[in-house]
């Protein structure tokens, strides 16, 4: 069965240094996500991403954070200078678009994320 | 410093009876709803989704009712088993064009045996 895949499962960095998240979508999905989970809290949207630029980001997205799909299979996510309030499960996801029932293809398929500790 | 985390609220089964996690969205705009699975460790896992024109659907021992009303949505899961202990998330789409989700705080399903 397809699934989303992200590498590393977990990143180790120092406060300030540039980190890359990445993964690969579902084939043949279209829309792209990025979402966080600080330790024992909600699960949190930053960005969507669809025909290669950004469709919605939030407020946690901020001038830190960009994202990119450098080819036809990986979407990455960069954080510039890390932070201490960065630490947190990083989860990509991503989506038909089209095709299928109107419910199928909205369905978000998630990886099983990138812990990311930044000390 | 001391880190602040969510209570989540916690439901407890036997094995083999049926679960009720309840959820309250936010946004009566909301069009599209989806409950998630999460076990310790991994990613949210797809259940099951409902439109906001649907009152109930049915998957593989589980049932998804949305009440519009009081903005109230309810996962049902039929003959529980012990696999099926994890986080339970309900999540709404409020709006936009990329469809991005909103997730609710979580509840932790336990199944004793």
């Amino acid at each position: 069965e397809p699934e989303v895949t992200q590498t590393p499962s977990h990143q180790v960095t120092q406060m300030g240094q540039e980190v890359i998240l990445r993964c690969v979508p579902i084939s043949n999905h279209l829309y792209f996500y990025w979402y966080r989970q600080i330790l024992g809290q909600k699960v949190e949207f930053l960005v969507s991403f669809y025909n290669n630029e950004i469709s919605e980001k939030s407020e946690i997205f901020d001038d830190q954070f960009s994202v990119e799909r450098p080819d036809g299979s990986n979407f990455t996510l960069k954080i510039r200078s890390t932070k201490l309030e960065d630490s947190a499960m990083y989860f990509c996801a991503s989506r038909p678009g089209t095709s299928g029932t109107p419910l199928a293809k909205n369905i978000q398929y998630f990886g099983a994320g990138t812990r990311l500790s930044v000390l | 410093g001391e880190s602040v985390g969510l209570h989540l609220p916690t439901l407890s089964v036997q094995e083999g009876d049926n679960s009720i996690i309840n959820c309250a969205y936010s946004n009566s705009a909301s069009d599209y709803f989806i409950w998630y699975k999460q076990e310790s460790g991994k990613g949210p896992q797809f259940i099951i989704d409902i439109r906001s024109n649907m009152d109930k659907r049915q998957g593989q021992r589980v049932t998804v009712l949305l009440n519009k009303t009081v903005k109230h949505l309810s996962l049902q899961i039929t003959a529980t088993q012990p696999g099926d202990s994890a986080v339970y998330f309900c999540a709404e789409n409020i709006g936009g064009s990329a469809r991005q989700l909103t997730f609710g705080s979580g509840t932790q399903l336990t199944v004793l045996p």
